[in-house]
């Protein structure tokens, strides 16, 4: 079985400023993909950043990155130049890839709630 | 559009009495899996489906059940609903390549 864990419940920035999300999973599975979510307050799930695990190039979409560092089972989000439409919940999550034991599951964090300040 | 479709978006019930929340996916996914949101306990999987007619259980299946006899239809009953699935529920649906999850709206539940 594989846990997800996000540390942070909170975390606050302020606009333009960087932040670093952290998560940390565990896992006894090869090949997987570890994604970001964001939850603004509708409530909508949204893909920030996917990462394949057998990549060891870090993903970047725009102003989000991560740190992905397989040994350590830690995939952090970095965000840049922060935006107040950044102001949402944060889940981290993972997801065995086809043939793995848990196929099928996609297991999260317990989320980080983000605010950017004016 | 692509989309996952699920209603009701908000529901208040009784204590056990029946109810369904549907789910609906036109993006001709194979698989499908219902969740809930508590504070603090991030999203947990319920249910899934990896096709027609197959389903497993999840972290949390006591009290729900699901079906899947069409490929883009997932629904969510509660047989006899308690105050403890007083919940934010999502359906979510993606293909075996392991892509993205594509997220319904959410339900918001009620049982008083």
């Amino acid at each position: 079985a594989q846990t997800v864990t996000q540390s942070q419940p909170e975390m606050s920035v302020q606009e333009a400023e960087t932040v670093t999300l952290s998560c940390t999973y565990d896992t006894s599975e090869n090949n997987y993909y570890l994604f970001w979510y964001k939850q603004p307050p509708s409530r909508q799930m949204i893909l920030v950043i996917r990462q394949e695990a057998y990549k060891q190039q870090n993903a970047t979409e725009n102003r989000f990155s991560v740190n992905f560092q397989k040994a350590a089972k830690s995939f952090s989000l970095k965000i840049s130049d922060s935006q107040l439409g950044d102001t949402a919940m944060y889940f981290c999550a993972f997801a065995p890839t086809a043939g793995g034991t848990s196929y099928g599951k996609l297991t999260f964090g317990q989320g980080t709630i983000l605010t950017v300040h004016p | 559009e692509a989309q996952v479709t699920q209603n009701p978006r908000y529901l208040i019930t009784v204590t056990g009495k029946k109810l369904t929340v549907t789910c609906s996916q036109n993006m001709n996914h194979e698989y499908m899996s219902w969740y809930r949101q508590d504070p603090g306990l991030g999203l947990r999987q319920i249910y899934y489906s990896m096709n027609v007619e197959v389903t497993d259980k999840g972290d949390v299946p006591e009290g729900y059940k699901v079906s899947r006899k069409e490929k883009r239809n997932f629904p969510l009953i509660l047989e006899s609903p308690s105050p403890n699935q007083t919940s934010l529920y999502f359906c979510a649906s993606r293909n075996t390549g392991n892509t993205e999850a594509f997220f319904g709206q959410g339900t918001r539940l009620t049982v008083v």
